[in-house]
């Protein structure tokens, strides 16, 4: 069954440190999306990209954060000068459709640790 | 603004019935519904949509009150898998595609 990978699992960084964070969607896919969820708490909306280009993002998604579509399989999720509050696990989501209509795909997430 | 989901824990036996609400104070343009395991990435439940149609799985019925701007899930008969933290997300209306989860709420059932 098809399914969304990240890398790395788990990632340790130092504050003010960049973090680049993987993930390859599903292959037929078009929609992707990143959320965080912060140790016990909900999962929230980063952003949401397609066809190149981010369509909607979240407050959370400020200049620190970028992402990119580098070739046709990966989707990045980079993070600049980290800071403690960024710790948390960051899921990579897929879609065939909109995520307005369509059922989501959740990669296993990325454990992101800023010390 | 996030959802509201209650309750926020349910401790239920084996075989026991279930309904876990969600209401929102802004219009909404669809409802959907995830259960994450401990450790685990949210996995797809339901998506109820504005106007009526529903997608999901067979074993899992869900009402959503446009009017009322609420969605209530029902787990019937209860199974221990069925264990875990339940989400609901919200979409509102101008073009939006990412969800709005509530704060989960959590399900433990017992033997």
């Amino acid at each position: 069954e098809p399914e969304v990978t990240q890398t790395p699992s788990h990632q340790v960084t130092q504050m003010g440190q960049e973090v680049i964070l993987r993930c390859v969607p599903i292959s037929n896919h078009l929609y992707f999306y990143w959320y965080r969820q912060i140790l016990g708490q909900k999962v929230e909306f980063l952003v949401s990209f397609y066809n190149n280009e981010i369509s909607e993002k979240s407050e959370i998604f400020d200049d620190q954060f970028s992402v990119e579509r580098p070739d046709g399989s990966n989707f990045t999720l980079k993070i600049r000068s980290t800071k403690l509050e960024d710790s948390a696990m960051y899921f990579c989501a897929s879609s065939g459709t909109s995520g307005r209509i369509g059922e989501l795909f959740f990669g296993e997430g990325s454990r992101l640790t800023v010390l | 603004q996030q959802p509201v989901q209650s309750p926020q824990a349910v401790i239920l036996r084996e075989g026991e019935d279930a309904v876990i609400n969600c209401s929102s104070s802004k219009a909404l343009y669809s409802v959907h519904w995830y259960r994450q395991k401990h450790g685990e990435a949210p996995v797809f439940l339901m998506i109820l949509l504005k106007g009526g149609e529903q997608k999901g799985h067979e074993k899992i019925s869900a009402s959503f009150n446009e009017k009322k701007q609420q969605s209530s899930l029902y787990l019937t008969a209860s199974q221990l898998s069925y264990s875990g933290t339940y989400f609901c997300g919200t979409v509102s209306g101008g073009g939006a595609d990412g969800l709005t989860f509530g704060k989960g709420t959590h399900l433990i059932i017992q033997p």
